[in-house]
Parts: structure tokens; C-alpha cells; sequence
């Protein structure tokens, strides 16, 4: 399985709800990502999670808080979202290291819209 | 940090021209630099990449170069064809962490009939 899953594939949220975005690999990876990406530009990286633990964190608002509950699953939860969060949200999974072959497969992304 | 920098932004070539995207990168430590292809609506995909002891690598129509000593590497397409229209990025690792890659601009890259 060289897949990894994202879901919802969409999702509407008021400024005041809390919803959760998940992201799934089977490939062993033990490196995560979510990438947030605005139309026409770059994905802007988030967040790391190296063997499960929170390795970088871009200087990311609180109001988006990651979790990786195990080496295959990985979350991210959103609260009191702004408008401007609205976005294509990617999750990638690679090999720990930039060492041997680690490409960061990406997930499709959740397309997320703040009311 | 890694600053990476792509050019052009726009390109269109008819079909069967060559086409090439250049990107200079500013760490000399980075080593790791891939392509990644992302069609519309569509997850961006790794399409080739190149590691710091190599000059050049080749996949069926797809190339890339890197020129370590004036840090810029570039993507060459030979004989487009419509499924070649995407944007494609460039990137290169961070050399302070081993999972952290900056991805360059992005160039939209479409073939006319």
C-alpha cells in the first residue's frame, strides 16, 4: 500500500466549530506532515512528527492543534478558524530520514472553507 | 534557513518542444532535491529527484540537473505532450532538519496543441 488517505475530502466550518482532519499510511513511514496550500502557491509546511513525537512546529497559530495517536494515524484538530485558514490542508508521510529513497507522499488534501 | 527560488512562473510550449524549469537554492549544506508534478485538484506527486553527488539523472522524457557550485538545479522535459500540463515545484532539503523540504514558487507549465 504506497497510499496515503485524507478525510473529509471537504469540509465547511463556522468560526466557532471544532472539527478534526485525519490522515492514514500503511507504508511504515515514520515521518508525518500537514502542509497547508492557498491556491496557486506552494505547500506551506505545518507541522513534523518524527516516531510519533511533534518535531516542527512552523510557528502555527493554537487554533490548529496536531496529534499522532500512532505511527499510521495522524490529526489535525481545528478551532476558531479564520476566514484566511480557508485552504487545501495536505498530509504526507516519507521515511524518518532525508537518507536513503524519502519521498513525502501526499495525501489529496482536505479542501477546508471557513465561514 | 533553505530559500529556494523557481523560475519561470508561467510557461507554455507547443506540443513536442522541450521544456525546462530552473531553480537556484541558497544552503550549500541542502542534498536532496526533488520535483514534484501537481495537476489540478490533484495531490502533488514526486516525479524525479536528485542528491547532492550527482550531476545529472534521467526518467524516460524527464531530466534533472544540479550545479552544486552555483546552487541551482533544473528540470528539462523533452517531447511534451498534453498530460505534461500541471504546475510543477521545486524543492530542496533543509539541511537543519532531515524531514523539513522548501519547495520553490511553482511554475505552471501548459502545452499547446
Amino acid at each position: 500500500d504506497t497510499e496515503v488517505t485524507q478525510t473529509p475530502k471537504h469540509l465547511v466550518m463556522g468560526m466557532t466549530n471544532k472539527k478534526s482532519l485525519k490522515c492514514e499510511q500503511h507504508m511504515g513511514h515514520r515521518a508525518m506532515y500537514w502542509y497547508k496550500q492557498k491556491a496557486k502557491k506552494p505547500p506551506e509546511l505545518m507541522f513534523v512528527y518524527s516516531y510519533e513525537k511533534l518535531s516542527i512546529n512552523e510557528s502555527v497559530p493554537s487554533r490548529f492543534s496536531p496529534e499522532c495517536p500512532n505511527s499510521s494515524l495522524l490529526n489535525l484538530h481545528l478551532h476558531a478558524l479564520q476566514p484566511e485558514d480557508s485552504a487545501l490542508y495536505l498530509c504526507a508521510s516519507s521515511q524518518v530520514t532525508l537518507a536513503v529513497r524519502n519521498e513525502q507522499f501526499f495525501g489529496p488534501g482536505t479542501r477546508l472553507t471557513v465561514l | 534557513g533553505e530559500n529556494v527560488e523557481q523560475h519561470p512562473s508561467t510557461l507554455s510550449v507547443q506540443e513536442g518542444d522541450s521544456a525546462v524549469i530552473k531553480c537556484t537554492y541558497s544552503d550549500s549544506a541542502s542534498n536532496y532535491f526533488p520535483w514534484y508534478k501537481q495537476e489540478l485538484g490533484k495531490r502533488p506527486q514526486l516525479i524525479i529527484d536528485i542528491r547532492s553527488n550527482v550531476g545529472e539523472k534521467k526518467d524516460q522524457r524527464i531530466a534533472v540537473t544540479l550545479n552544486k557550485t552555483a546552487k541551482h538545479f533544473s528540470l528539462h522535459i523533452t517531447e511534451t505532450q498534453p498530460e505534461d500540463s500541471a504546475v510543477y515545484f521545486c524543492a530542496a532539503s533543509d539541511a537543519s532538519s532531515a524531514s523539513k523540504i522548501i519547495f520553490g514558487s511553482g511554475t505552471r507549465l501548459s502545452i499547446r496543441p
